[in-house]
């Protein structure tokens, strides 16, 4: 069984940009949620897709967006990045929208200059 | 007030001692309750799950439940350095989406 995968590992961006990170849920896992991670701080719910639809999202702006493909796979899009936006971006699949164990994928590192 | 609160530590313990985690939760409806660890640049993964009040024991990790008190803590028995890490509580609320709201964290140092 494969686990959850995302890239790239790294990335380094400037104010302003745009950016897209990936991830590749578990197998048969139909569930993902994404994260924002800050140094010294907790993971932060950004939001939640199960069935390629959205059904809940955290205190993010719209500038965070996201996508899940029929296969499972999803993208974080961040529009306009700000400083403030460089933190790790954890994905975490898990089997149903009510399954209480999201497994996290190894992270992005977003650095914005 | 945070939703979830956890002393951000460093706590030091001596090597086979016992470290205990402490954990207070808001939101009395809370369902689920996760300890994640973390090792530095590594994403967090899952060492105990806990439902119901009292003692949940895997191995030597203790998860305590007290739904009256919003508390929950780890217990680690015999401590080993290869458990300096950051653990962090999170917590799950009934129904709906399973948004994972997750503690600060507290950083654990195992001294050898």
């Amino acid at each position: 069984e494969t686990g959850v995968t995302q890239s790239p590992t790294h990335l380094i961006k400037t104010r302003g940009q745009q950016v897209t990170l990936r991830c590749s849920s578990q197998s048969g896992h139909n569930t993902v949620s994404w994260y924002q991670q800050a140094l010294g701080q907790g993971p932060q719910f950004i939001f939640q897709y199960y069935r390629e639809e959205e059904n809940g999202r955290g205190n993010f702006p719209p500038r965070f967006s996201g996508l899940q493909f029929p296969n499972y796979s999803s993208e974080l899009n961040v529009n306009a990045l700000e400083l403030d936006d460089s933190a790790l971006y954890l994905c975490a699949s898990s089997l149903e929208s009510m399954d209480p164990h999201p497994y996290f994928g190894p992270g992005t590192r977003l650095t914005v200059l | 007030q945070k939703e979830v609160e956890q002393n951000s530590g460093p706590l030091s313990v001596p090597e086979g001692a016992i470290a205990s985690l402490n954990c207070t939760y808001s939101d009395r409806v809370s369902q689920s309750f996760f300890w994640y660890r973390q090792y530095s640049g590594k994403s967090p993964e899952l060492i105990m799950s806990i439902y119901s009040n009292g003692d949940k024991e895997d191995g030597r990790f203790t998860a305590q439940l007290n739904k009256a008190s919003q508390y929950v803590s780890l217990l680690i028995r015999d401590s080993q350095p290869s458990d300096s890490a950051t653990y962090l509580c999170a917590v799950t609320p009934v129904g709906g989406y399973q948004k994972v709201t997750f503690g600060t964290g507290t950083k654990l140092q195992v001294i050898p």
